[in-house]
């Protein structure tokens, strides 16, 4: 089974611009989440889809969204870019439901750079 | 706030010994105890898991140990290898119907490193 995979792996932007990052999930997995890991904050939990609703979300500004597709690929789209924003975002896949433990499998994640 | 609070930050090993990683939480509705591993330019990798319903797992020559009341729980490695050479995140989360709802809190991390 092909693993999670994230497009682009890396990207430059400026201030002000906008970026939208894809996760491609493992075949069969229902939810996706996104991550931004920082070495100043660490891992922290952006938000959750699952049959593309929005069922968690974390304590980011509304700058930060995102949305899940029929097949289960989720984008995540980030606007008028600051320089805080600089991380790397990981995307994380599971069943979503009716496992005992929804292991989340994670991508290799897409490094964002702001200039 | 850090709901989850993981320590040490490093920690540098023998070959052949046994890393310790500590981590401890406050919310006692957390139910869910993951470990994972991490390498330079990869995501993180589940390395093991713990419900609350036992003290300890292992798997291989990694053990989990879990104290309730305490609310503490930690990863022993066993016999480390240069191999063993990463990051490590111990993480939580609350279970509903079965799903952790897509939302791990995890540690600040370790940085292991075994000595050859």
């Amino acid at each position: 089974k092909a693993g999670v995979t994230q497009t682009p792996r890396y990207l430059i932007k400026t201030r002000g611009q906008q970026v939208t990052l894809s996760c491609s999930p493992i075949s069969g997995h229902r939810s996706v989440s996104w991550y931004q890991q920082t070495p100043g904050q660490g891992l922290q939990f952006l938000f959750e889809y699952f049959s593309e609703t929005q069922r968690n979300k974390g304590n980011f500004p509304g700058r930060f969204s995102g949305r899940q597709f029929s097949n289960s690929r989720s984008e995540m789209n980030v606007s008028t870019l600051e320089l805080g924003d600089s991380a790397l975002y990981l995307c994380a896949s599971s069943s979503g439901q009716g496992m005992n433990t929804d292991t989340q499998y994670f991508g290799p994640g897409t490094r964002l750079t702001v200039l | 706030q850090q709901q989850v609070k993981q320590s040490p930050q490093s920690l540098i090993v023998q070959k052949g010994g046994i890393s310790i990683i500590n981590c401890a939480y406050e919310n006692t509705a957390f139910d869910y105890f993951p470990w994972y591993q991490q390498f330079p330019g990869k995501g993180p990798a589940l390395l093991i898991a713990i419900r609350p319903d036992v003290s300890e797992k292992k798997e291989g020559r990694f053990t989990i140990s879990f104290n309730k009341s305490a609310k503490q729980f930690s990863l022993h490695i066993m016999d480390s290898q240069p191999g063993d050479s990463a990051t490590y995140f111990c993480a939580a989360s609350t279970i509903y119907r079965g799903s952790t709802l897509g939302r791990l809190y995890f540690g600040r991390g370790t940085q292991l490193t075994v000595w050859p």
